[in-house]
């Protein structure tokens, strides 16, 4: 079965780190480039970050810069999401979504799939 | 950064209506321009891409067209399954924005 699932959310503490995976399933991970997007209960989709299907090309949103680091590990068929210095506006449900293009680089088209996502929420 | 602007926010339609929802850009996409279509507590689900491509699976009442900068997303006979809430996405240029959303509820 095609999909990507998200693991790792949960509720932390201001200033603190968190981990999020995507597994990939059902298709040919290390040919895709692979996103981040968010969504803030009750608002819309926010785009986070996107890694290329190597690795070798990476950008985030400004809100994220610098806080925030994206991996992929093609041996597992995992991407991965390092989230340091939590805020509050950083929670938010976390969707990975792979992007349509086929062994693109750099990443630049729309997303064809999307996991179930994973709840972050940041409070004291 | 390219700003996404859809219209309007919210709407309220009956199922067999017509129903266009609109997406404006701050600069010129091109045709770089998807539609998702979000039910509560769910992904995003691909609808149209490259403002007028039908993704694969998706019923032929939903329809994309323009260009540039205005764009519309066109549902020709609304169903009860439609009642949700459409994202327009723009792709260009290495970067990705979404629109505010659109929220069709039932009249």
């Amino acid at each position: 079965q095609v999909q990507l699932v998200e693991s790792g959310g949960g509720v932390v503490q201001p200033g603190m780190s968190l981990r999020l995976s995507c597994a990939a399933s059902g298709f040919t991970f290390n040919s895709y480039g692979i996103h981040w997007v968010r969504q803030a209960p009750g608002k819309g989709l926010e785009w986070v970050a996107v890694i290329s299907y190597d690795g070798s090309r990476k950008k985030f949103a400004d809100s994220v810069e610098g806080r925030f680091t994206i991996s992929r590990d093609n041996s597992k068929n995992t991407l991965y999401l390092q989230m340091n210095s939590l805020r509050p506006e950083d929670t938010a449900v976390y969707f990975c979504a792979r992007d349509a293009g086929l062994y693109q680089l750099p990443p630049n088209w729309y997303f064809d799939l999307w996991g179930r996502g994973t709840l972050v929420t940041v409070s004291s | 950064d390219i700003q996404m602007t859809q219209s309007p926010s919210t709407l309220s339609a009956s199922v067999g209506e017509r129903l266009t929802i609109t997406c404006r850009a701050s600069q010129s996409i091109s045709k770089w321009l998807a539609w998702y279509q979000q039910k509560a507590g769910n992904a995003p689900k691909l609808l149209i891409y490259d403002a007028s491509s039908l993704q694969s699976g998706v019923p032929s009442r939903f329809s994309g067209s323009g260009s540039g900068t205005e764009f519309t997303l066109t549902i020709s006979s609304l169903q009860p399954d439609d009642f949700a809430t459409y994202y327009c996405q723009q792709y260009n240029d290495y970067s990705w924005t979404f629109g505010q959303g659109t929220k069709v509820e039932i009249k």
